[in-house]
């Protein structure tokens, strides 16, 4: 059983369009995290969000934490081909637990 | 750059041939962990060492084993693999501290089983 869930798992959209990607449990994290990764490489880091409710923007990327601290969703703006990836979220308890993901890919 | 550094990035082995993957980080991190990924499906934690003290995953095979002989370097055995071990191998690392358990990854090595 997973204990994070994320939708949709497959996403594409033409560039220049929106999107956001969900990711929910029924556990509290005390922090959640998401990641890229690109075909072949590591996921890499881009958001870490800790407290209920919390928004941050990293560019065209908004990350939002659920005010009881159990979702968090990732909204790109004005998607670019750039931004085509596997999109992980993962969840802090006493470790850290991934969800499935969600395969972004942004056409030119 | 500090970084987490994977070798081979692509590795070959037989069915029931001992394969080790190894992994090094210049972050000077305190936790090294090894994940296995398969196609679509998220990172699968196999073990982690903080400091000298390996934590087995419940679920983690007996086939799976691994060492860490100093900060910098950790390695993973598979001591026979099997057709169902072909995956990425992920290795990443984190400070150690509390929460928030940020990780930093390798790029992966990628094995297939023949």
């Amino acid at each position: 059983t997973q204990l994070l869930e994320q939708s949709p798992q497959f996403l594409s959209i033409q560039e220049g369009e929106n999107l956001t990607v969900y990711c929910n449990s029924s556990s509290v994290f005390s922090s959640l995290q998401w990641y890229r990764q690109e075909p072949g490489e590591g996921p890499v880091l881009l958001v870490t969000v800790v407290t209920g409710g919390e928004v941050k923007k990293l560019k065209r990327l908004t990350f939002q934490f659920g005010d009881a601290r159990k979702d968090s969703s990732l909204h790109i703006t004005a998607a670019q081909p750039g931004d085509t990836g596997l999109y992980l979220c993962a969840g802090a308890r006493y470790k850290l637990s991934f969800g499935a993901g969600t395969t972004v890919t942004v056409r030119a | 750059d500090a970084m987490v550094i994977q070798n081979p990035r692509y590795q070959v082995t037989q069915f029931g041939k001992p394969v080790t993957l190894s992994c090094s980080q210049t972050l000077n991190h305190n936790v090294m962990y090894w994940y296995q990924q398969k196609s679509s499906q998220a990172p699968k934690l196999l073990f982690h060492y903080y400091d000298k003290d390996f934590n087995n995953e419940a679920d983690t095979p007996d086939n799976f084993q691994s060492r860490r002989p100093n900060t910098s370097f950790c390695f993973l055995d598979i001591r026979s693999p099997g057709l169902g071990d072909a995956a990425m191998y992920l290795c990443a690392t984190s400070s150690g501290a509390s929460d928030p358990y940020e990780q930093y990854f390798g790029p992966g090595t990628r094995l297939t089983v023949t």
